[in-house]
């Protein structure tokens, strides 16, 4: 199966600093969906970015989509410990799905 | 959005035993998708559950090892035949396809543990 990749993979933040995950594909995306996965949880569906280009901000997160369609970000603005979890992309090709690596994000108060 | 429920929520098995896992969903939907995922890993897309025909496994996938049913449009089910170790994984159910938006909504889980 198809695998889109996230970097960093783990990234540990003082709470009140920004973060950024980073989804990089070789191909172009149809679209890319944004998952947050808290410890012990399963993944809640954040975001869907369909149009190149496309910023979309829910409260500190912004998300963004690539111009060429082949990347996106999800960058959160002073994290909280309720950020705690691990961000994941995902893309569908028809009706698959596959999800990016994810970015494990541990906050520290 | 859905609710979906899965039964059980963890098990431990013994090799070479099947388990089936039960997905519920309290609305009728389209697309019901069968993952693994094993821990501090990302998930990994197991089979495509198609109501009233076979399920489409994804590489690596076979029917024989993760049998799935789907009798209506609410409801699937996963069998992890034959189980070894290196079977331990949790194993998600989700939907998709509400309202023609490709958004996936998760089910809790079940927590395999084969010993």
């Amino acid at each position: 199966g198809q695998q889109v990749m996230q970097i960093p993979q783990y990234q540990h933040v003082q709470e009140g600093e920004d973060f950024t995950t980073y989804c990089n594909s070789s191909t172009t995306l149809s679209n890319i969906q944004w998952y947050k996965q808290r410890p012990g949880g399963h993944p809640v569906f954040l975001i869907q970015l369909v149009k190149s280009g496309e910023v979309k901000k829910q409260k500190r997160l912004t998300f963004q989509f690539g111009e060429a369609k082949k990347n996106s970000s999800l960058h959160i603005t002073a994290t909280q410990t309720t950020d705690v979890g691990t961000y994941f992309c995902a893309q569908n090709t028809g009706n698959q799905f596959y999800f990016g690596t994810g970015t494990s994000l541990t906050v520290i108060p | 959005s859905a609710v979906i429920s899965q039964k059980p929520s963890r098990d431990i098995c013994q090799r070479g035993t099947s388990l089936t896992i039960q997905c519920q969903v309290d609305s009728q939907v389209t697309m019901m998708f069968w993952y693994r995922q094993q821990p501090g890993q990302s998930l990994t897309l197991i089979a495509t559950a198609n109501q009233g025909s076979e399920a489409t496994y994804e590489s690596g996938f076979v029917i024989d090892k993760f049998p799935i049913s789907r009798p209506n449009l609410t409801f699937s089910t996963l069998t992890v035949s034959n189980m070894s170790p290196e079977d331990s994984s949790i194993y998600l159910c989700s939907v998709g396809g509400l309202a023609g938006s490709y958004e996936q909504y998760f089910g809790p889980g079940t927590r395999l543990t084969v010993t």
